[in-house]
């Protein structure tokens, strides 16, 4: 089945800094990459999402790339704000049979003023 | 508010006991996948139901059960609680089931086995 690795686990940055997370997935039929934005006490909330026949997605300060060759995909974040902190997650799906959203393991993300 | 509702919030119960957990899709939504929580092991998927049929079984435990209803509500049912079993227990929903569908997130229950 799918597996997703998920790095850094925790990532500090400076109020105006860019934040990137990176993502591995192993099964090469995944082929949906949304990534999901947790803030404490709440549920997971859909921030971006990129299929696997488009390399890139930018919607504001926030942007996907995939490479399916490597199978990584990476969100990027500029112009970090302090409400920007949160966990957040990476997925992946393959539009298979028996297959559901799998999660890498969460990358807590602190914005300092 | 994503639409997805869950019930109960927060649950404390004994070893060895059984508890409900109960999920309310969006209105229209067919799927409803239900993820555990914890503070090591991240969102690992359980189950996923469409239309009131099993889909997909992902680390489910034997003593785990699920079930969706034909009111599309889903309840996940845990049984012979261990203190292991605490975490957070979250439902989605999702219109469909292929690729590309956004899922939504309820609030998620806490459960806290003592």
């Amino acid at each position: 089945g799918e597996n997703v690795e998920q790095h850094p686990s925790t990532l500090s940055v400076q109020e105006g800094d860019s934040a990137v997370i990176k993502c591995t997935y192993s099964d090469s039929a995944s082929n949906y990459f949304p990534w999901y934005k947790q803030e404490l006490g709440k549920g997971p909330q859909l921030i971006i999402d990129i299929r696997s026949n488009v390399g890139e997605k930018k919607d504001q300060r926030i942007a996907v790339t995939l490479n399916k060759t490597a199978k990584h995909f990476s969100l990027h974040i500029t112009e970090t704000q302090p409400e920007d902190s949160a966990v957040y997650f990476c997925a992946a799906f393959a539009n298979q049979a028996g297959t559901a959203l799998i999660f890498g393991k969460g990358t807590t993300l602190s914005v300092s003023s | 508010d994503s639409g997805v509702t869950q019930t109960p919030k927060h649950l404390i119960t004994a070893t060895g006991q059984r508890v409900t957990l109960r999920c309310s899709p969006r209105s229209g939504d067919l799927s409803v996948y239900w993820y555990q929580q914890s503070l090591d092991q991240g969102l690992q998927f359980l189950i996923h139901y469409y239309n009131g049929e099993e889909r997909a079984k992902g680390n489910i435990l034997e003593r785990f059960s699920a079930q969706q209803f034909p009111d599309l509500h889903s309840e996940l049912n845990l049984s012979s609680l261990e203190l292991g079993d605490s975490a957070l227990y979250f439902c989605a929903s999702s219109v469909s089931s292929g690729v590309g569908t956004e899922a939504f997130f309820g609030q998620g229950t806490r459960l806290t086995v003592v």
